[in-house]
């Protein structure tokens, strides 16, 4: 079993609908997650991060956690074609945060 | 303010030869990492650095590479007599703690070997 898997899509929704990334880690260890983006050639940036049970807002954004399903989700309301990119799921174990390990990424595609 | 810089950007090798990689982290981080992705795989973790020092390097191959921070300059991340599967996007990250979770990636340095 994989350690962190993502549905690799390409998951396309239309301008202003809800986008729903799904995420699943094996290690029931796993005490931080993270949602990055990445635009095709450029850096993964950070945009959310959550460590409890429960739904976490940010902006447009929201993770949910379920550490006894060992499911992490964002969803993306209001998407826009500018969120089209691939979002990649990091989890990690705890201690320190750097040590992360990554899903393969889902690509999202916005269509105006 | 500059993000994380890396350079090159893109390399090729030839098999046999050696790849050197460049990071500098954003200003005011003293906390360095490198991060690999292969083909079709998620970023892996390669090693964690601090000024002229290794931290953790557990997911470094154990033979061919080596990565430093030292006091002035930027980190580099060295692959010796390289090999056709060192193809990939090699990706260096800063943080001003280590715990705080949150990387700052650089756009990352596309190795490929022929």
């Amino acid at each position: 079993q994989k350690e962190v898997e993502q549905n690799s899509g390409p998951l396309s929704v239309p301008e202003g609908a809800i986008a729903s990334l799904n995420c699943t880690y094996s290690d029931r260890g796993s005490q931080s997650f993270f949602w990055y983006r990445q635009y095709s050639g450029k850096s993964p940036e950070l945009i959310m991060s959550i460590y409890s049970n429960g739904d976490k807002e940010d902006g447009r954004f929201t993770a949910q956690l379920n550490k006894a399903s060992q499911y992490v989700s964002l969803l993306i309301r209001d998407s826009q074609p500018s969120d089209s990119a691939t979002y990649l799921c990091a989890v990690n174990r705890g201690g320190s945060n750097y040590k992360l390990t990554f899903g393969k990424g889902t690509l999202l595609t916005v269509n105006p | 303010n500059a993000g994380v810089m890396q350079n090159p950007r893109h390399l090729v090798r030839r098999r046999g030869q050696e790849a050197r990689l460049r990071c500098s982290p954003m200003k005011g981080h003293s906390h360095v990492y490198w991060y690999r992705q292969l083909p079709e795989e998620g970023l892996k973790f390669m090693v964690y650095l601090q000024k002229e020092n290794i931290i953790d390097e557990s997911g470094m191959p154990k033979e061919r590479f080596s990565a430093e921070f030292p006091k002035e300059g930027p980190s580099i991340l060295r692959i010796q007599q390289v090999v056709r599967g060192d193809s990939a996007a090699y990706f260096c990250a800063s943080s001003f703690d280590r715990n705080t979770g949150e990387l700052f990636f650089g756009e990352g340095s596309r190795l490929t070997v022929l």
